[in-house]
């Protein structure tokens, strides 16, 4: 268990409305990652970052945005969803450099109808 | 043009049999890392192994070794002696240049099942 708590585990969302995801950590790791993973596609950077209100985006960041305002929370917000966000959100967080790993959270799926 | 390829979108092994799970690369980085991550049915990511760029020795870890070919840009994951319980999706990531921030990139993934 790599201290990364994901919430909620699951969602069912209407288009349109704003939902929020969080990601927590416990092992105050500086680099932070939120993916989505879809069937054929597997696993997209969505927006990541690299310290407390440091952030940068990833492949598929249209539509989502982001927020650190503590090491030990990362905040996904989907605005205004949409059908096309119906996926399972992965976070992701690491000591940086690239020899090394990312521990992964255990998933939030959301679906928006 | 894709970073990451993973071409087998399912593979079959008898248990107790090696397997090989394709993964080639694109990078124009001199220093990159590659890994590979299970992710079983329950839907966790597990961090399996990982192979520098500049080291000169395959990865293995217990059941698990790389076959790292630089030239070929490959870097395919063998398991050795499968098991029931390696029946999962496994992903092949990479992580370019050196960079404390740099991100990992993700192959489509191969799902793999093992039978009796």
């Amino acid at each position: 268990d790599a201290g990364i708590t994901q919430s909620p585990r699951h969602k069912v969302t209407e288009t349109g409305t704003p939902v929020t995801l969080r990601c927590h950590q416990t092992e105050n790791h500086r680099y932070m990652y939120w993916y989505r993973q879809d069937p054929g596609h597997g696993l997209r950077l969505i927006h990541y970052s690299y310290g407390v209100k440091d952030t940068d985006k990833g492949e598929v960041s249209d539509g989502y945005s982001v927020s650190r305002s503590k090491t030990e929370d990362f905040l996904l917000t989907l605005e205004s969803a949409t059908s096309s966000q119906t996926s399972v959100y992965f976070c992701a967080i690491s000591v940086g450099g690239g020899n090394t790993e990312a521990f992964f959270g255990q998933g939030t799926r959301l679906t928006v109808v | 043009a894709q970073k990451i390829t993973q071409t087998q979108p399912g593979m079959f092994v008898q248990e107790k049999e090696a397997v090989t799970l394709d993964c080639t690369y694109d990078t124009s980085d001199q220093s990159y890392g590659l890994f590979w991550y299970k992710q079983p049915s329950s839907g966790e990511m597990i961090f399996l192994i990982y192979q520098g760029s500049y080291d000169e020795q395959n990865a293995t870890e217990g059941r698990y070794s790389l076959n790292f070919q630089k030239a070929r840009k490959s870097a395919n994951l063998v398991i050795s002696a499968s098991q029931l319980g390696d029946s999962a999706m496994y992903f092949c990531a990479m992580r370019e240049g050196s960079q404390a921030y740099s991100t990992l990139t993700f192959g489509k993934g191969t799902m793999l099942l093992v039978s009796p």
